[in-house]
């Protein structure tokens, strides 16, 4: 069936390095991919996106590579600070117009001082 | 700013009863979801509605039901809470179509039932 996951369910990284979360995805037939990023007590927020179209896209400190040979996601963001600190999703979207999307279990960034 | 709101932040209800989660978007989406979120299991899909009075189960429908009237407004109606419903809810909306389908979240209803 389809299964987006994340390889590691926690990734400790120091202040102002660079940090990569990773995402297996199974269905070749997606077409949209997102991360998310959901803070303590509150609910998930856009990061970025990109569609299969495209291979790279960047965005203020946020990289996303997608990779279909593989099917593989991965979010970078570079010079991590504190307030990074939090769950991280990947989701995808099956190629269907109702907007709905499969989500990962999510990885959990700690940002050590 | 897209805004989606859901009336409570926390819960607790007793076994038995019978609980209503509300949510509210203020953009018009078409599309509206109800996620439930647990340890190590991610995000799942209950039900979503993609026009008024239009409903579909998600992935774990079991011992829920939906109702959506008006457009802006998605409930999320547990009929005889359980021990096992104790969960974190997200309500999400976004766009009918194929364009970006980025959802946006509420803020989420910690349910604890006893």
């Amino acid at each position: 069936g389809e299964s987006v996951g994340l390889h590691l369910p926690t990734l400790s990284v120091q202040e102002g390095d660079n940090s990569i979360i990773n995402c297996a995805y199974s269905n070749s037939a997606s077409d949209y991919f997102i991360w998310y990023k959901q803070e303590s007590g509150k609910g998930p927020q856009f990061i970025i996106d990109i569609r299969s179209n495209m291979d790279k896209r960047q965005g203020q400190r946020v990289t996303v590579l997608l990779n279909k040979t593989v099917k593989h996601l991965s979010l970078q963001i570079a010079a991590t600070q504190p307030g990074d600190s939090a769950v991280y999703f990947c989701a995808e979207t099956p190629s269907s117009n109702t907007g709905k999307l499969i989500f990962g279990q999510g990885t959990t960034l700690q940002v050590k001082p | 700013d897209v805004k989606v709101t859901q009336s409570s932040r926390y819960l607790v209800k007793r076994t038995g009863e019978k609980v209503f989660l509300e949510c509210v978007q203020d953009m018009d989406h078409e599309n509206m979801f109800w996620y439930r979120q647990d340890p190590g299991l991610g995000l799942r899909l209950i039900y979503f509605s993609y026009d008024v009075k239009m409903k579909e189960k998600g992935d774990i429908p079991e011992g829920y039901s939906v109702s959506r009237e008006k457009k802006e407004r998605f409930s999320l109606i547990l009929e005889s809470a359980s021990t096992n419903q104790t969960s974190m809810y997200l309500c999400a909306s976004t766009q009918h179509g194929w364009g970006s389908t980025e959802q946006y979240f509420g803020p989420g209803t910690r349910l604890t039932v006893t």
